[in-house]
């Protein structure tokens, strides 16, 4: 089945640790996006890739970091520079910028 | 800033009646989406209009654009407990590359 898949779906970090959040997609999308909700809000952008080895911060970028190695792959760091992480994490892809977004079911990310 | 701003932001209603929820946006625009987010998951893509288009229909689901307001309006006709969900929309246009979202409209459908 086409889709995009992120794990875990839940994830606990010690306060300090890096953490890193995984999202993989077999849609041939070229674009990737990650976004960060917290309890009753709505999305906000992180980072933003629109083809390989290529990314852009969005509007939260600070303590997060991503790579783009891959077509497929766009996984997301969560570094000890950030200061409040715990939220619920969202991976999504679209075929270009602008177009239908594809969603994951998102990472639970707790720090303890 | 390119996101939507959702309005109202919660809604309550009865099985079977109507729910109407407004976006309203600020730049220009290639394309206005909207999403739906069940609690704890991610979203799902419900319908997308063009900005030469005025309206657009799926289902039970009736999309409006005005782009000399810079608004839209999403209508879910015939209300079903089911229907319960955050609902988003997402202006697309040429300016910023990432669709940005809102804080949504909580839509309740009361059985």
């Amino acid at each position: 089945d086409g889709g995009i898949t992120q794990s875990p779906k839940y994830l606990f970090r010690k306060e300090g640790q890096n953490v890193t959040l995984s999202c993989e997609q077999n849609l041939n999308h070229d674009a990737m996006y990650w976004y960060r909700q917290d309890p009753g809000q709505g999305l906000r952008l992180i980072y933003y890739s629109q083809i390989v080895n290529d990314f852009q911060k969005g509007d939260i970028a600070e303590g997060y970091s991503v790579s783009r190695e891959k077509k497929e792959s766009f996984p997301l760091t969560v570094t000890s520079a950030q200061k409040n992480p715990t939220a619920f994490y969202l991976c999504a892809s679209s075929p270009t910028e602008g177009t239908e977004a594809f969603f994951g079911q998102g990472t639970r990310l707790t720090v303890v | 800033s390119q996101q939507g701003e959702e309005d109202p932001q919660a809604l309550s209603i009865q099985e079977g009646e109507n729910a109407t929820m407004n976006c309203s946006y600020k730049t220009s625009i290639n394309n206005l989406q909207w999403y739906r987010q069940n609690s704890g998951r991610g979203l799902v893509h419900l319908i997308l209009i063009r900005s030469n288009e005025r309206e657009k229909h799926s289902g039970r689901l009736r999309v409006t654009l005005d782009t000399s307001k810079k608004s839209s309006s999403l209508l879910i006709t015939a209300s079903r407990a089911a229907d319960t969900a955050s609902y988003f929309c997402a202006p697309a246009g040429a300016g910023r590359r990432a669709l940005t979202f809102g804080s949504g409209t909580r839509l309740q459908v009361q059985p």
